[in-house]
Parts: C-alpha cells; sequence; structure tokens
C-alpha cells in the first residue's frame, strides 16, 4: 500500500526554522499534488499549503512548500517559529496505483519549545 | 460563506446503527466532491471515501469498503456517513470534507465524535 511517512515530531525555539519531510513508498512523488494540513488539538484540520506550494488566503508566507524528487519527497518549512504553530501537521496526497485514493501522511508534531 | 456542519456527538453500543451527517452551505453543493475522514483517538487522518453529491457517485478506500455507506441528499445540501452495526474500533472522530479542483481538502467540518460502547 501507498504511503506518506513523516518524522513523528520536531521542536524548535520561536524564531527559527523548521522542515517537515514527507516521503513517499512508492511511485513518483510529482505524480500528484501535495497539501499540508495543520491541526490544533481540538480542531479540525486546516490547509496551510496546496498543490505542493501554494498558500490559500490568510496563511502568512512563513509557510511554504517543496518537493524534491530525487528522494521522492515534500517538505513543508515554517520560518520565524511562533507558538501559535504548535500543532500536528500532515502531508497529503493521492494514490491511482491501488485505489487508495486520497492519502494522508503520518503526522508530525511540532513543539514550539 | 462556505460551511460545513456536522451532526453532533453520539455515543452507541456495539451492534447498532449510525447515520451522521454534514449540512453544506454557501456553494453549489452539487459541483464538489465531499470526503469523510477518520481520526481515531491520539492517530493519524484516513480518507474513508468520497463521493459526487450531483450524481451520488462514490469512491471508497478500500480499508472502509463495505464498513460504512456514504450518501448525500442534494435537495437539502447533506452528506452523509452511516454504519449498519457498529464495533468498538468504530469509535473516532469523524470529519467532512469539500475536495477541490481535484487536489486539496479546502474546507471541513467541525467533527463528529462516534464513542461505541458497551
Amino acid at each position: 500500500n501507498f504511503m506518506l511517512t513523516q518524522p513523528h515530531s520536531v521542536s524548535e525555539s520561536p524564531g527559527k526554522t523548521v522542515t517537515i519531510s514527507c516521503t513517499g513508498s512508492s511511485g513518483s512523488i510529482t505524480s500528484y499534488y501535495v497539501q499540508w494540513y495543520q491541526q490544533r488539538p481540538g480542531s479540525a484540520p486546516t490547509t496551510v499549503i496546496y498543490e505542493d506550494n501554494q498558500r490559500p488566503s490568510g496563511v502568512p508566507d512563513r509557510f511554504s512548500g517543496s518537493i524534491d524528487s530525487s528522494s521522492n519527497s515534500a517538505s513543508l518549512t515554517i520560518s520565524g517559529l511562533k507558538t501559535e504553530d504548535e500543532a500536528d501537521y500532515y502531508c497529503q496526497s493521492y494514490d491511482s496505483s491501488n485505489q487508495e485514493g486520497y492519502v494522508f501522511g503520518t503526522g508530525t508534531k511540532v513543539t514550539v519549545l | 460563506e462556505v460551511q460545513l456542519v456536522q451532526s453532533e456527538a453520539e455515543v452507541k453500543k456495539p451492534g447498532e446503527s449510525l447515520k451522521i451527517s454534514c449540512k453544506s452551505s454557501g456553494y453549489s453543493f452539487t459541483s464538489y466532491w465531499i470526503a469523510w475522514v477518520r481520526q481515531m483517538p491520539g492517530k493519524g487522518l484516513e480518507c474513508m471515501g468520497i463521493i459526487y453529491p450531483g450524481d451520488s457517485h462514490t469512491r471508497y478506500s478500500p480499508s472502509f469498503q463495505g464498513q460504512v455507506t456514504i450518501s448525500a441528499d442534494k435537495s437539502i445540501s447533506t452528506a452523509y456517513l452511516q454504519w449498519s452495526s457498529l464495533k468498538a474500533s468504530d469509535t473516532a472522530m469523524y470529519y467532512c470534507a469539500r475536495h477541490y479542483s481535484g487536489s486539496w481538502f479546502d474546507y471541513w467540518g467541525q467533527g463528529t465524535l462516534v464513542t461505541v460502547s458497551s
């Protein structure tokens, strides 16, 4: 089955930069768009990046997304960390090979120290 | 303003049936796919399936095929997720989400917590 693997957790101080990876288990990560969702405790997910590197209206430009085809991975970078960025982050893409459909990554807990 | 409003939390016993809802407003309900996403306690997000209310075409993720039924009533702009016989392992938060342009889930409901316990 197609999987998107993320680090379990990352932590950094306010004002610093963190990067979260999302690695595809098979196929090419460039075949379908990658999205990133933020989920604060007790809340529904919200989109911070869509279509690899696009930010929805209202999402600060401290959030950016990229794709690295050589490592078959996507990345979410959060610069100028703020305490409000502390949340779980999930990548998401699509798998057409085994009818898995829309697949979410394993999730990463970001802690702002 | 686009809104997806889900039904309230439910507490059920194993073997009981359940249907939860997701009412959409602020856009053309029949023009966008709606997905159901499960989040078990302390775990990640899983897409269960997706429906196109315009023609009720539905696709299920393999893990959920035969376990749940997704439907929609376009006359009241509402999507549904139902179980015929709940199990304790169905205990989870369930979200509906609108799917935009073949790529991302742009609007989410607030979630419905389903607790199955004897």
